[in-house]
């Protein structure tokens, strides 16, 4: 069964680093891109960009580039969303998923909620 | 980046209703377009991929249709675990954008 474990909410206050984490099993995981999806409170949908954990090849949305930074460890396979400098509206639920060939998301994770306040 | 547009942004409708939700892309994106549901506190589940084929185990009650720039998502007939927010996502090209979703309540 294709899982996508992500770890836990995060209250951090702004100016702290953060790194979450979202472990593939029952599949490839160096063979599938993960990408990481952004929902701030009572919003929609954002791609922030995706990782081949095959060769770490990354890509990042314009609007997200320098604000995060996607990595992937294949030998634990999971991929990380990382952040060196929190503000307060990066408060958000984050979700990785994994891209199907046919390039939608067929695996989601459960979500991190990521709480920045002061 | 392609830009997505669904309209409306919210829908009420009844059970047993016909409910069609549409997007518009800002360029022309093929048939290269995904449909999600995402039910209140949890992850998006895809419906739809490649415009109009069904993901496995989604009720055949929901169908795609559309190419280039117009897209719809129909429900031929609402059931009560329909609600939520429907979410239309471009996989042309990097970023893969989504729209801003349409909110599907039952009356």
């Amino acid at each position: 069964e294709v899982q996508l474990v992500q770890s836990g909410a995060e209250l951090k206050k702004p100016g702290e680093s953060l790194k979450i984490s979202c472990k593939g099993s029952g599949y490839s995981f160096t063979n599938y891109w993960i990408a990481w999806v952004r929902q701030m409170p009572g919003k929609g949908l954002e791609w922030l960009g995706i990782i081949y954990p095959g060769d770490s090849d990354t890509r990042y949305s314009p609007s997200f580039q320098g604000q995060v930074t996607i990595s992937a460890d294949k030998s634990v396979s999971t991929a990380y969303l990382q952040w060196s400098s929190l503000k307060a509206s990066d408060t958000a639920m984050y979700y990785c998923a994994r891209r199907d060939t046919n390039w939608y998301s067929d695996y989601w994770g459960q979500g991190t909620l990521v709480t920045v306040s002061s | 980046d392609i830009q997505l547009t669904q309209s409306p942004s919210f829908l009420s409708a009844s059970v047993g209703d016909r409910v069609t939700l549409t997007c518009r892309a800002s360029q022309g994106i093929g048939s290269s377009l995904a449909w999600y549901q995402q039910e209140p506190g949890k992850a998006p589940k895809v419906l739809i991929y490649a415009a109009s084929t069904l993901q496995s185990g989604v009720p055949s009650r929901f169908s795609g249709s559309g190419s280039g720039t117009e897209f719809t998502l129909t429900i031929s007939s609402l059931q009560p675990e329909d609600f939520g927010t429907y979410y239309c996502q471009q996989l042309k090209s990097y970023p893969l954008t989504f729209g801003g979703g349409t909110k599907v309540e039952i009356k």
